[in-house]
């Protein structure tokens, strides 16, 4: 089973602030890397697919890079609608994987 | 607009069944691979199953291999989960999802005595 490692776990930031979060897998996973974000009450929704590329609607501040076994999320000046917790997830094996979930505070 | 819409869930006694049934909208239902991912109260997100579009490839996690049944009717862009001999472990939220893009909102199943 291929582990996914974010970090961090938790984050208070500012608004306009850069957020930075990794997802480390176990093993080379390709491009095979999609994030989300989740508010409380809410299902999962998806803002980057293959590691960078971009879904409709999703706000251009949030981006993707990475592969192999390194990927980021950024979300370049924060806003406070971003509060939520962000997950990561490998579909390059089965099982597929989440990684343990960052949650983004605003301060 | 694509959606997806879980039903089914409810609260039931550990060893008990449960049938969840996920409809789809606003795409091609049968081109797509489907998948049913599940979470526990405060907990983080966990892949159940697979089905292939046609149905002829079924995936499942080792936690409920051998016990959830994934199936799906094409004619009726329907989605289905049979959960036999349910745990307290297998209380969550479960979600429908298109890979890897849309999921529906959710349908909560309870295991309690």
């Amino acid at each position: 089973e291929i582990v996914l490692t974010q970090s961090p776990d938790f984050q208070s930031v500012t608004p306009k602030e850069k957020v930075t979060i990794t997802c480390r897998a176990s093993q080379s996973i390709g491009s095979s890397l999609h994030w989300y974000q989740q508010k409380p009450g809410q299902s999962p929704k998806l803002l980057i697919k293959y590691a960078s590329q971009s879904f409709s609607g999703v706000p251009s501040r949030f981006s993707g890079s990475g592969s192999g076994t390194d990927f980021t999320l950024t979300i370049n000046g924060l806003e406070a609608e971003d509060a939520a917790t962000y997950y990561c997830h490998q579909s390059n094996a089965l099982p597929e994987t989440f990684g343990g979930g960052t949650k983004v505070e605003i301060k | 607009e694509v959606q997806l819409v879980e039903s089914g869930g409810g609260l039931v006694k550990p060893g008990e069944s449960l049938r969840l049934s996920c409809v789809a909208s606003g795409f091609t239902f049968s081109s797509y691979t489907m998948n049913w991912v599940r979470q526990a109260p405060g907990k983080g997100l966990e892949w159940v199953s697979l089905i292939s579009s046609s149905s002829s490839h079924k995936y499942y996690a080792d936690s409920v291999k051998g016990r959830f049944i994934i199936s799906r009717d094409n004619a009726k862009n329907s989605l289905f989960l049979q959960m036999n001999n349910l745990g307290v472990e297998d209380t969550a939220v479960y979600y429908c999802a298109r890979p890897h893009d849309y999921w529906g909102q959710g349908t909560l199943v309870t295991v309690s005595s």
